[in-house]
């Protein structure tokens, strides 16, 4: 069975960088059929798509996002990994790492991992 | 890329039937035959329940399906349980290698 979980600071001060890292267990991080994901949900509101990486390292990026974010890919090691830049407040959320089957649906996901800007 | 919208509640009785709305525009619920649902219960990870438009993974109730008209998709959970309750999402691919997710909907049980 398929596992990702997440890992990183709980807490980030404003203007610093946000770094998570998911690990995937349970199956290969190198299939072509699927990309990696990062969705964050701030408290009491939607999920919002930040990011995917396929293994070859072909990245898409959330537009309102872009400028900050970088998204990589070690397959050595079966983990992906997230960086925000330039953190606000406004960055809080459960951040989640996802599965997506290309270019439709998220089916596996990490428990989330809650991140906080603040100083 | 703008949120989808969904109402931010609904409720019905065990047993009864519910639908929840999605409503995008041609650029995503409409664009592509590609929107999924999640469920999720408090503190726990969103769930696949629907994906393709209309499509149910393995091991999901067929009491739960989706359907779309235009640039509405919509989720239907009949026979409703109390396990049911749960905030529930829609997502769909919004082209350029996107994806957008909608506001979530509240169902309660009652």
């Amino acid at each position: 069975q398929l596992q990702l979980q997440e890992s990183g600071p709980g807490l980030v001060k404003p203007s610093e960088t946000l770094s998570l890292t998911c690990t995937v267990s349970g199956g290969s991080i190198s299939s072509s059929s699927y990309y990696w994901g990062w969705i964050r949900q701030p408290p009491g509101k939607g999920p919002e798509w930040i990011g995917t990486v396929h293994y070859s390292g072909t990245t898409y990026y959330n537009p309102s996002l872009k400028s900050r974010l970088t998204i990589s890919v070690d397959t050595s090691k079966g983990q992906f990994s997230v960086k925000l830049s330039s953190v606000t407040a406004a960055d809080t959320a459960v951040f989640y790492c996802a599965r997506l089957y290309v270019p439709g649906y998220f089916d596996y996901w990490g428990q989330g991992t809650l991140v906080t800007v603040s100083s | 890329q703008s949120a989808l919208t969904q109402p931010a509640s609904v409720s019905g009785s065990p047993g009864q039937s519910i639908t929840i709305s999605c409503t995008g525009s041609s650029s995503d619920v409409g664009g592509h035959n590609l929107v999924s649902w999640y469920q999720q219960h408090p503190g726990k990870a969103p769930k696949l329940m629907i994906f393709e438009d209309t499509k149910r993974p393995s091991g999901i109730s067929n009491r739960f399906s989706g359907s779309k008209s235009g640039n509405t998709a919509s989720l239907t959970i009949s026979g409703l349980q109390a396990e049911d309750e749960a905030d529930y999402y829609c997502c769909s691919y919004a082209g350029s290698t996107t994806w957008v997710f909608g506001g979530g909907t509240k169902l309660t049980v009652l």
